[in-house]
């Protein structure tokens, strides 16, 4: 059973305005959320986390939201730019196995 | 910045051979995940070690086998090789677990294993 899910297997979105990716899960000992961003034959490269102390994390265009009672989090860019247009995985961990499970990833379309 | 190297980028073996994927993580970094990621599939936790040490086992197959070394560099062998092992081998790094519990993981760019 997939304990992380991304729903959006795509998503298309005009540059400059909002991206919002989202995910969920389904194992409450989750406490640690991550989002990767990756191209092509290249490996996922980390963009931002969140704990589950926080219910917001914000680095630049990117944030990231928690919402632990609906076992759901989303990331949104904002302005969203050509060069965000890549596969967006979502990841997460618990203190007792650092392991990271992963969606299946987002793939986001950024139109000129 | 230095970032996790993983060699060789690609690799081309057939059926029942073995192959041996390395992994350099970042310096400082004294954990290491392998992970694999079929097509079309989310990747997949491996194995992970601290500190030279197995740490966290996952869906690896007793046909592959894994170690670290003394200068955190790890290996992934694999042996026999079925067709269904051919997909991208992700290694990632991340500082020391006592530093912290959350600690990003930073991946390398892959080994794309092909197998006849």
């Amino acid at each position: 059973d997939q304990q992380v899910k991304q729903n959006s297997p795509s998503l298309s979105v005009q540059e400059g305005r909002i991206s919002i990716l989202n995910c969920d899960y389904t194992n409450s000992m989750f406490d640690y959320f991550l989002w990767y961003k990756k191209y092509p034959a290249e490996g996922p490269t980390f963009l931002i986390s969140i704990s589950s102390i926080k219910d917001k994390n914000e680095d630049g265009r990117f944030t990231v939201f928690l919402n632990k009672s609906a076992k759901h989090l989303s990331l949104h860019i904002v302005p969203s730019q050509p060069g965000d247009s890549a596969v967006y995985f979502c990841a997460a961990s618990s203190d007792s196995n650092y392991q990271l499970i992963w969606g299946a990833g987002t793939k986001l379309i950024i139109k000129p | 910045a230095a970032g996790v190297i993983q060699s060789p980028r690609h690799l081309i073996k057939e059926k029942r051979e073995t192959a041996t994927l390395k992994c350099y993580p970042i310096p400082r970094h004294d954990t290491v995940y392998w992970y694999q990621q079929g097509p079309g599939q989310d990747p997949q936790f491996l194995i992970s070690f601290y500190e030279k040490m197995q740490s966290d086992k996952g869906s690896i197959p007793d046909r592959f086998s894994a170690q670290q070394f003394s200068d955190y560099h790890s290996e992934l062998n694999m042996s026999s090789l079925e067709l269904g092992d051919s997909a991208l081998y992700f290694c990632a790094s991340s500082l020391p677990l006592d530093r912290g519990p959350y600690n990003e993981q930073f991946f390398g760019p892959g080994t794309r294993l092909t197998v006849l």
